[in-house]
């Protein structure tokens, strides 16, 4: 089975600051990580994704997450918010292992509020 | 336009209709799925398919069937509703099984009274 979990349903941070948003996954194998932004009133885009290599990923908008596999962990980080930023943000994940016929398993969602 | 359509956009139905909600895509993906967004619960997946002859169930599939009309069109029904079918339906498509990187549509917002 895979799982993901985002603890927190929301993060604050002032303007110009940096932003960690938290993810932890579980799955058989390796696994193949994802974050997706949802911004109101529209469908989910992608952000970034860890599939194998270096375990600092960059990704759109300024954004980049660590891949810890000791700690399962896929934490989303940002060196400085913007309140553009302000979003819901999703991390999903997939097992490795299966056959390819699995889909993306998504989180429950944190919010995140970037104060001017 | 949008790589993937979504129609409608909104829905107001009352306990028992038939309802259908319908996706095309243009990106040319083998891969489509259909996902609910309850708030608290992120997305759940109700159905997928990786080609036309190809359907598969989510893990909330009960109440729902879907069709594969064509590559391009994958359709999401709710054969009689019931309120807590209420929520925010995404359709997506994906083209790399061994990324399962995901493009979706901007929603379906469905009202069951």
């Amino acid at each position: 089975a895979q799982s993901v979990a985002q603890p927190e349903d929301q993060v604050n941070v002032a303007e110009g600051n940096p932003l960690t948003v938290k993810c932890t996954y579980s799955v058989s194998g390796n696994p193949y990580l994802f974050w997706y932004v949802q911004y109101p009133n529209r469908g989910l885009q992608f952000l970034l994704k860890y599939i194998t290599g270096d375990n600092l990923v960059k990704g759109s908008y300024g954004f980049e997450a660590e891949f810890n596999k000791s700690q399962t962990s896929f934490h989303l980080k940002k060196p400085s918010a913007l309140v553009s930023d302000s979003a819901l943000y999703f991390c999903a994940v997939r097992d490795f292992m299966d056959t390819g016929r699995r889909a993306l398993t998504f989180g429950s969602g944190t919010r995140l509020q970037v104060q001017p | 336009d949008a790589d993937v359509t979504q129609t409608p956009r909104n829905r107001i139905t009352k306990t028992g209709k038939r309802i259908m909600l319908e996706c095309s895509q243009t990106k040319g993906h083998d891969r489509m799925y259909w996902y609910r967004q309850d708030p608290g619960l992120g997305l759940r997946l109700i159905y997928y398919s990786f080609d036309v002859k190809d359907i598969n169930k989510g893990e909330i599939s009960d109440g729902y069937s879907v069709s594969r009309q064509a590559q391009a069109k994958f359709s999401l029904s709710l054969e009689s509703a019931i309120p807590n079918q209420t929520a925010l339906y995404f359709c997506a498509t994906g083209r790399d099984r061994n990324t399962g990187e995901l493009f979706f549509g901007e929603g379906s917002r469905l009202t069951v009274l």
